[in-house]
């Protein structure tokens, strides 16, 4: 067990709708990273929050948004959702830069249909 | 383009039997290289990290390497277990963005 959580642990939803994601970082993380990982792509960087403020961008569709609350927990959120955006979206943290150890949750599985 | 390829795609062997794992990277400059194990439909657990001056790193049955002239890294695995059966993939922390990039990664099947 990683310590981060992520809820919900299965989504189904259909083209066109928008979803909420959340994440929980280990105790005293102050970093949060989200990944996507679909069958053909990979791993893939989507952005970092750290202590609440955006740190990088990846390869964030504008369609999605992320943001870290003040107790750090973060929420990922896709909208206007596409067939193409069934994957498993994995959030990570890690102590302080990226640079650092990170600690991959269990992943939420999102199937669009 | 940093880019970071996996060698094989896939890799079948009996319990017991060593093997190794590869990677190829055009990644730079990057801070650490980083092995991951990823059962399926789970989160990855890092196996090793290794900076860009070491030459290896050991973690138990799994020892990593890095030549950074022919730019390749490999994970070898000793005395397999049924327990091993995951993905592995090696992952850079570095490029221009300062971000981890992902290889596809090698899906390891052992076999008793």
């Amino acid at each position: 067990d990683s310590g981060v959580t992520q809820t919900p642990k299965h989504l189904i939803t259909a083209t066109g709708q928008r979803v909420t994601l959340r994440c929980s970082p280990r105790s005293g993380d102050l970093s949060v990273y989200w990944y996507q990982q679909s069958l053909d792509q990979g791993l893939q960087f989507l952005i970092q929050y750290y202590n609440g403020e955006e740190r990088a961008k990846g390869n964030i569709l504008e369609r999605f948004s992320a943001q870290q609350f003040p107790d750090l927990h973060s929420e990922l959120n896709l909208s206007s959702l596409e067939l193409g955006d069934s994957a498993l979206y994995f959030c990570a943290s890690s102590g302080s830069g990226g640079v650092y150890e990170q600690y991959f949750g269990p992943g939420t599985r999102l199937t669009v249909t | 383009k940093n880019q970071v390829e996996q060698s094989p795609q896939s890799l079948i062997i009996l319990e017991g039997k060593n093997c190794t794992l590869q990677c190829n990277y055009t990644v730079s400059p990057f801070s650490n290289l980083r092995w991951y194990k990823q059962d399926t439909g789970r989160g990855p657990v890092s196996l090793t990290i290794m900076t860009f001056s070491e030459n290896t790193k050991s973690n138990g049955r799994y020892t990593a390497t890095l030549d950074a002239d022919t730019k390749q890294s490999s994970l070898h695995i000793t005395a397999s277990q049924l327990s091993d059966s995951a993905s592995y993939i090696c992952a850079f922390y570095g490029g221009a963005t300062n971000k981890l990039i992902f290889g596809t990664g090698t899906l390891l099947a052992v076999q008793p």
